[in-house]
């Protein structure tokens, strides 16, 4: 079992609508989940930090965090083209410790006009 | 600018020539890291860094030495490159190794190993 497990897609959704993206991890004890965006050929960046259970909306992005089903979401509505990206999903704080970031292989998002 | 800076951008050698990919961080960053990127496998940690002089192995250290001597500098060596040493590594750094650190990537570096 991976430790951190996305569904590589492609996840095509049609411009304006809500695009759903999920990760699941396997460390019971991890503390901080983050989704980074990645665009082809460029270096990954942070979108949205999440530590708590429930959920945390920024602009047009919500992550949601489920511990007890060691699951965590991203949820982009009045999706863009400009959101055709990977997206991935990072894990710390568990049995590797806070130095410890593990990531997913990512989901690629196309987001069609 | 705040940044990570990694070089070269491309790089293309042969099996068994040593080599040294750079990076450097402007923010005064504690931690630093390296990862690779693979198709299929996503991106793995290679070694990362507490701070200077400190140093530990990631989950494919094998083949990579790594060196903190200076805060800003962490750079990347293969000693030995071999073929299966061809991906798209990227140096990524924070602030220090805590619960909400957000990492900052430099570039990448795409290397070839012939």
């Amino acid at each position: 079992q991976k430790e951190v497990e996305q569904n590589s897609g492609p996840l095509s959704v049609p411009e304006g609508a809500i695009a759903s993206l999920n990760c699941t991890y396997s460390d019971r004890g991890s503390q901080s989940f983050f989704w980074y965006r990645q665009y082809s050929g460029k270096s990954p960046e942070l979108i949205m930090s999440i530590y708590s259970n429930g959920d945390k909306e920024d602009g047009r992005f919500t992550a949601q965090l489920n511990k007890a089903s060691q699951y965590v979401s991203l949820l982009i509505r009045d999706s863009q083209p400009s959101d055709s990206a990977t997206y991935l999903c990072a894990v710390n704080g568990g049995s590797g410790g806070y130095q410890k970031v593990t990531f997913g292989t990512g989901t690629k998002l196309q987001v069609i006009p | 600018e705040a940044q990570v800076t990694q070089n070269p951008r491309y790089l293309i050698t042969v099996t068994g020539k040593k080599l040294t990919v750079t990076c450097s961080q402007n923010m005064n960053h504690e931690y630093m890291s390296w990862y690779r990127q693979d198709p299929g496998l996503g991106l793995r940690q290679i070694y990362y860094s507490m701070n200077v002089e400190a140093t530990d192995k990631g989950d494919v250290p094998e083949g990579y030495k790594v060196s903190r001597k200076e805060k800003r500098n962490f750079p990347l060596i293969l000693e030995s490159p071999s073929p299966n040493q061809t991906s798209l590594y990227f140096c990524a750094s924070s602030l220090g190794a805590g619960y909400n650190e957000k990492l900052f990537f430099g570039s990448g570096t795409q290397l070839s190993v012939l």
